[in-house]
């Protein structure tokens, strides 16, 4: 069994730019979650996808986006980048019914803008 | 809204001694409930959740938790700590009603002295 994977590990951008990150679910798993996590602090819920559909939101604009693939990968997409959009970005994978609760995270996206 | 609290965001413990750490969460309904651990530029690996039942939640690594209703609280413990635990710790609720998101507390920096 296969954990949660993330793509790249680092990646640095100047202002303005546009990055795309990468998650490949944990095996068996349906629904893909973000979330951003900003130096010294805990992890914000940014959207969360299933079916390949977004089935939830957190408090983040919408130039902040996202994909799931038919085989359950997703990717956040972030347009027009700022210097507060520096931080970790991690994603979790989840099942269904009772488990769904459970997220597994990934590594994390070191995202830098400079 | 739900919304988590840990109180200290720092306690360094001697290798050996015991360890408490403090969870207080805001959530209308019966929450699901999580610890998370992360290691310096590591993604989060779940130690334990509640869901319902017994109050009383064995994770691994030798970590317990206590949900405690009345006081709405969720402290994570461990009886003897070893210099492998040095991390940080993050508190989560879980909430159906938002996709399933994870609304996480800003986390406590454990230090282990020898």
């Amino acid at each position: 069994e296969t954990g949660v994977t993330q793509s790249p590990t680092h990646l640095i951008k100047t202002r303005g730019q546009q990055v795309t990150l990468r998650c490949s679910s944990q095996s068996g798993h349906n629904t893909v979650s973000w979330y951003q996590q900003a130096l010294g602090q805990g992890p914000q819920f940014i959207f969360q996808y299933y079916r390949e559909e977004e089935n939830g939101r957190g408090n983040f604009p919408p130039r902040f986006s996202g994909l799931q693939f038919p085989n359950y990968s997703s990717e956040l997409n972030v347009n027009a980048l700022e210097l507060d959009d520096s931080a970790l970005y991690l994603c979790a994978s989840s099942g269904i019914g009772d488990f769904s609760y459970e997220q597994y995270f990934g590594p994390g996206t070191r995202l830098t803008v400079t | 809204a739900q919304s988590v609290t840990q109180p200290d965001i720092h306690i360094t413990v001697s290798e050996g001694a015991s360890l408490e750490l403090r969870c207080n969460y805001s959530y209308g309904a019966t929450p699901y409930l999580f610890w998370y651990v992360q290691s310096p530029g590591q993604g989060l690996q779940l130690l334990l959740k509640y869901f319902s039942g017994d109050t009383l939640v064995q994770g691994i690594k030798g970590f317990e938790a206590e949900f405690k209703r009345s006081q709405s609280s969720f402290n994570l413990r461990k009886p003897s700590v070893h210099w492998s635990d040095a991390a940080e710790y993050f508190c989560a609720v879980g909430a159906a009603a938002a996709g399933n998101k994870l609304t996480f507390g800003g986390g406590t920096r454990v230090l282990v002295k020898p």
